[in-house]
């Protein structure tokens, strides 16, 4: 199985400052990442797949890097939209269990 | 514009059933697998089920392995959910996601969320 870990579990930022979120995979999976949003009451939000690839209409703040078993979310200059939890899923193998990390917060310093 | 919308949650009694829905509009719904994504009070998300985009292969989690069914009906391009002998921890919001592929992948879309809640 491939267990998906991310850290820190609550991050807190300032407006206008920049967030670096992490997610680890317990194994390779190229770049099998995606991340996503999730605001209170709704539905997630795809941000980044393929590891650093925006979705559609994702703003340019938002940015994803690494690949292989080590993954970071930056969000940059943070707008007070931005204040959500982020999850990171693996999309590497068949079934997908534990495909999400546990989520990191991001919270109004 | 894609749109997922799901129905059939509520409240029921440990160990009975229901079938939650979802109606998919707006992209070809044949050729995209189909997932179930859940989400506890409070918790993060976990990956239920899916079915690959003909309908020929079927994934679940461990947790309802044996309780849930996943199919999907062309014809009026919809995903269901069969959910069995419920219990309590399948307390939830549950999610229809469309998928970026045919089978796995990540979740492009996604439904505003059924919510059962399973409680005597």
């Amino acid at each position: 199985e491939i267990l998906m870990t991310q850290s820190p579990a609550t991050l807190s930022v300032s407006p206008g400052e920049r967030a670096t979120l992490s997610c680890r995979a317990s194994q390779s999976i190229s770049n099998n990442l995606a991340w996503y949003q999730q605001k209170p009451g709704q539905a997630p939000r795809l941000l980044i797949h393929g590891a650093s690839t925006r979705a559609t209409g994702i703003s340019a703040r938002f940015s994803g890097s690494g690949s292989g078993t080590e993954f970071t979310l930056t969000i940059n200059s943070l707008q007070s939209e931005d204040f959500a939890v982020y999850y990171c899923q693996q999309y590497t193998n068949w079934p997908p269990r534990f495909a999400f990390g546990p989520g990191t917060k991001v919270e109004i310093k | 514009e894609v749109r997922l919308v799901e129905s059939g949650g509520g409240l029921v009694q440990p160990g009975r059933s229901l079938r939650l829905s979802c109606a998919a509009s707006g992209f070809t719904f044949d050729d995209y697998a189909m997932h179930w994504v859940r989400q506890a009070p409070g918790k993060g998300l976990e990956w239920v089920s899916g079915i690959s985009w003909n309908g020929g292969t079927m994934g679940y989690a461990d947790t309802v392995k044996g309780r849930f069914t996943i199919s999907r009906d062309k014809a009026s391009n919809s995903l269901y959910l069969e959910v069995n002998s419920l219990r309590p921890e399948d307390t939830a919001v549950y999610y229809c996601v469309k998928v970026e592929g045919y089978l796995g992948g990540y979740f492009d879309n996604w439904g505003q969320g059924a919510l059962v809640t399973v409680s005597s």
